[in-house]
């Protein structure tokens, strides 16, 4: 099975500062297809995930452009410009290249300092 | 507006059976693959089952295998999920979520499955 490792699994971030979350996988995520499946997800809490990027850089329908997905082969990253409160929450990355299974990372919690 | 909207989780015992549905709307439901996907208390995600359309191929992961079964009523737009033998570590909060190209577009808001005696 695809590892996924995050880092850090905490984050505590300052309002307005920019932050990141790197996720790098045991594999190459590069599929024979030549496109890359790796997901990026946001839980808030008390909430459903909600997917934020696919194939490492498209973003979904009303994510906001302070958000971006970057990376390549096993190594991804994931960067929040600007912090705003309504970012708080629990970020995964999750890899579809290779599965089943479908493995997620083990989340990073970003918390308001 | 894509509506997933799961139901049926619940309280049970070690061993017993519970069979979560998951309604859709706002969407062609039969044409789109769908999976189980849940969350224990606390912990991460993890995928759980995989159905595409028309059902001709599903997967499962090692932890459900022989114990879930996933199926599809696409002229009731729904999807389901029947857990038999039950265990403690299957306690979770369970979601249907949507394929698009890249996995887990959508998600439902969950339903949490106890299981304890």
């Amino acid at each position: 099975d695809v590892v996924l490792t995050q880092s850090p699994l905490f984050l505590p971030v300052t309002l307005g500062q920019p932050a990141s979350i790197s996720c790098r996988s045991s594999q190459s995520l590069l599929y024979s297809d030549g496109n890359t499946y790796l997901n990026w997800f946001h839980q808030r809490p008390g909430q459903s995930p909600r997917r934020l990027f696919y194939k490492v850089s498209k973003r979904d329908s009303g994510v906001p452009d302070r958000f971006s997905g970057s990376g390549s082969g096993a190594d991804f990253t994931l960067t929040i410009s600007r912090v705003e409160a309504e970012d708080v929450g629990i970020y995964y990355c999750m890899q579809g290249a290779y599965w089943p299974p479908v493995t997620f990372g083990q989340g990073t919690k970003v918390e308001i300092k | 507006e894509v509506q997933l909207v799961e139901s049926g989780g619940g309280l049970v015992q070690p061993g017993g059976s519970l069979r979560l549905s998951c309604a859709t709307s706002g969407f062609t439901f039969s044409g789109y693959s769908m999976n189980w996907v849940r969350q224990a208390p606390g912990k991460g995600l993890e995928w759980i089952s995989y159905i595409s359309v028309g059902a001709t191929t599903i997967h499962y992961a090692d932890s459900v295998k022989g114990r879930f079964t996933i199926s599809r009523d696409d002229a009731h737009n729904s999807l389901f999920l029947q857990m038999n033998s039950l265990r403690a570590e299957d306690t979770a909060v369970y979601y249907c979520t949507r394929d698009d190209c890249c996995l887990f577009d959508f998600w439902g808001q969950g339903t949490p499955v106890t299981v304890s005696s």
